[in-house]
Parts: C-alpha cells; sequence; structure tokens
C-alpha cells in the first residue's frame, strides 16, 4: 500500500498568514494526489486533485504543487473560515490512502 | 442539489451484520463510480471500498476484504455496504461519497455519514 505522510500534524497560524502542508508518498504517484478539507462535524471538502487543479468553486488562495513523491498545499492568505483539518489522498492504485492530516489552528 | 443521505448506521455486537444505505440525488447517479470512507470519531480518513458505476467492478481494503460488499443499485439511485462479522475496530461514522466524474480517483461530494458502533 501506498502510504503518505503530511508535516506537520498541526499548526497555528493567524488571518492572512501562508500556511504550507506537505504530504510525502512513500512511492511515486505521478501527480495523482488530492488535498481535502474537514470542519468538525462535517463531511469532507474536495480542494484540490491531479495535485494542483483547484475544484470548482474553491478559493483561489489554495494551491497545491509537486509530483512523485512530494506534494505542498498552501494556503496564501489564511480566513477564518479555513481553520480545519486537512488530508491528503492518493489516486494512483487501491486501496486509496489518506494522510494523517493536518490541523490548522488559530495562533 | 447533490446530495447524498447515509443510513442504516446501529449499535450491533460483535459477530454482527449491518447493511448500509446512501440515497444518492440531484445528480445522474449511473453514470458516477462511487466509493465508502470510514472515520473514526477523532480521527483520519479510512477508505473502505469503492464500485465502478455499472457495479461491475468492486475493491475492498484488507481490512474489509471477505467481510463487507458494496453495491450499487442504479434503478433506485442507492448505494450499499453490507456489512459482516463486524469487529469492535469497525466502528466509525461511514460517509459515501461519489468518484470525480472525469478523475475518478477523489471523491468530490460526501455526505454526512452514519455512525456504526460494534459493542457488546
Amino acid at each position: 500500500d501506498i502510504q503518505l505522510t503530511q508535516s506537520p500534524s498541526s499548526v497555528s497560524a493567524s488571518v492572512g498568514d501562508r500556511v504550507t502542508i506537505t504530504c510525502r508518498a512513500s512511492q511515486g504517484i505521478s501527480r495523482f494526489l488530492g488535498w481535502y478539507q474537514q470542519k468538525p462535524g462535517k463531511a469532507p471538502k474536495l480542494l484540490i486533485f491531479y495535485a494542483s487543479t483547484l475544484q470548482s468553486g474553491v478559493p483561489s488562495r489554495f494551491s497545491g504543487s509537486g509530483s512523485g513523491t512530494d506534494f505542498t498545499l498552501t494556503i496564501s492568505s489564511l480566513q477564518p473560515e479555513d481553520f480545519a483539518t486537512y488530508y491528503c489522498q492518493q489516486g494512483t492504485a487501491f486501496p486509496r490512502t489518506f494522510g494523517r492530516g493536518t490541523k490548522v489552528e488559530i495562533k | 442539489e447533490v446530495q447524498l443521505l447515509e443510513s442504516g448506521g446501529a449499535l450491533v455486537q460483535p459477530g454482527g451484520s449491518l447493511t448500509l444505505s446512501c440515497a444518492a440525488s440531484g445528480f445522474t447517479f449511473s453514470t458516477y463510480d462511487m466509493t465508502w470512507v470510514r472515520q473514526v470519531p477523532g480521527k483520519g480518513l479510512d477508505w473502505v471500498s469503492s464500485i465502478t458505476k455499472t457495479g461491475a467492478t468492486t475493491y475492498y481494503a484488507d481490512s474489509v476484504k471477505g467481510r463487507f460488499t458494496i453495491s450499487k443499485d442504479n434503478s433506485k439511485n442507492t448505494l450499499y455496504l453490507y456489512m459482516n462479522s463486524l469487529r469492535a475496530e469497525d466502528t466509525a461514522v461511514y460517509h459515501c461519497a461519489r468518484d470525480l466524474l472525469a478523475s475518478p480517483f477523489w471523491f468530490d461530494e460526501w455526505g454526512q455519514g452514519t455512525l456504526v458502533s460494534v459493542s457488546s
């Protein structure tokens, strides 16, 4: 199975900060990586797929990059509604696997 | 508006069985692959099973293979998860999710989930 390692596991940031989350795959997955946002008590929301393609309706302050084994999710200017947990997920093979999540907290 | 509404979650004893349903609306269900993902409250996301749009091909996590069965009734716009030989470690909220249409490698719509608790 392909393991995804996210870092950091949590980050404290202020509104307006730039936040970067990384996801490392245990083997090359080309660009078959997606990112989700989940708020407490809510279902996950797809933000980015194919490593850098923004899902419809997602604000442009979110961006993704990377290929192979190393990927990043960047929030260019953190907004109050962005405080949540973020997960990466690989789509290159079954079983689909998720990272363990990164919690973005208010500083 | 796309809606995915799960039902069927319950408290069940170890070794028991349960059937989850996911009623879909607001899109052409027969043209989408579908997936179940579970989440222990307060923990991360765990992929369980996926099925292709016609139901011809299914995929399972090793942890549920041989115990769970996914199926899809396109005439009823409903996704199912038949769960047998349940274990304590199957306790979680179970979400159904729609695979992205042109790229069925990620999940673009999710239900709120239904809670399965396995305990004596």
